[in-house]
């Protein structure tokens, strides 16, 4: 049974700093691996798909990388705002079809 | 603008009460999903349709059904067997299947009172 672990639950960090999230996974046998961003009481915006046969994806200040073989991707944010205090969740699609999740980071970033 | 909407965003139900959660999108997306979000359990999947008329069970069924007469349309009834139903409800879509980048809506709150 796929399980997907994000480390560390939470994190608080200066403006300014770079920061990486962890992302785990226990069967490598993925079609895709998504990065969400989720803000207190909304719904998941997507910032990243990375499919199974690439290794990374960016988008603007945002960088997320994969090793399936390994079962783990990092989303690196650099430069961090205040703005980008949320809860980022990662979610490995599975050959079933189904999308499975992290139980997220939360993020603060201090100004 | 193309996305998903759902409604209402805060519902109430009263003990042994049904109610429907509604989720429409305009994507034209094939695949519509519901999850349940509870606090420090992250996100897990209720139901899912990969084509009009047919529909899945997910992780955590029992309680609910669903319906999927038009494809921009994946309505979720709470029925009176879901025993702890408060929670926060999101409802997603995709071109075909997880396989593609799913879409989600802003959720639905409900809370038993």
């Amino acid at each position: 049974k796929q399980e997907v672990t994000q480390i560390p639950a939470a994190l608080s960090v200066p403006e300014g700093e770079n920061l990486v999230l962890n992302c785990s996974f226990t069967d490598s046998a993925i079609y895709n691996l998504q990065w969400f961003r989720q803000d207190p009481g909304k719904g998941l915006t997507s910032l990243l798909l990375i499919q199974s046969s690439q290794r990374e994806q960016t988008s603007g200040r945002l960088n997320a990388s994969l090793d399936k073989s390994s079962g783990r991707s990092t989303l690196y944010i650099a430069a961090s705002q205040p703005g980008d205090s949320a809860t980022y969740l990662c979610a490995v699609s599975s050959n079933t079809g189904k999308l499975i999740f992290g139980q997220g980071t939360t993020l603060q970033v201090k100004p | 603008d193309g996305g998903i909407t759902q409604s209402p965003k805060y519902l109430f139900r009263k003990e042994g009460q049904n109610v429907t959660l509604s989720c429409e999108q305009n994507l034209n997306h094939d695949a519509m999903y519901w999850y349940r979000q509870d606090p420090g359990q992250g996100l897990r999947l209720i139901y899912y349709s990969q084509i009009v008329n047919d529909f899945q069970k997910g992780d955590i069924a029992e309680g609910y059904s669903v319906s999927r007469e038009k494809k921009e349309s994946f309505p979720l009834t709470v029925t009176s067997a879901q025993k702890n139903p408060t929670a926060f409800y999101l409802c997603a879509s995709s071109i075909k299947n997880m396989n593609t980048e799913a879409f989600f809506g802003q959720g639905t709150r409900l809370t038993v009172v």
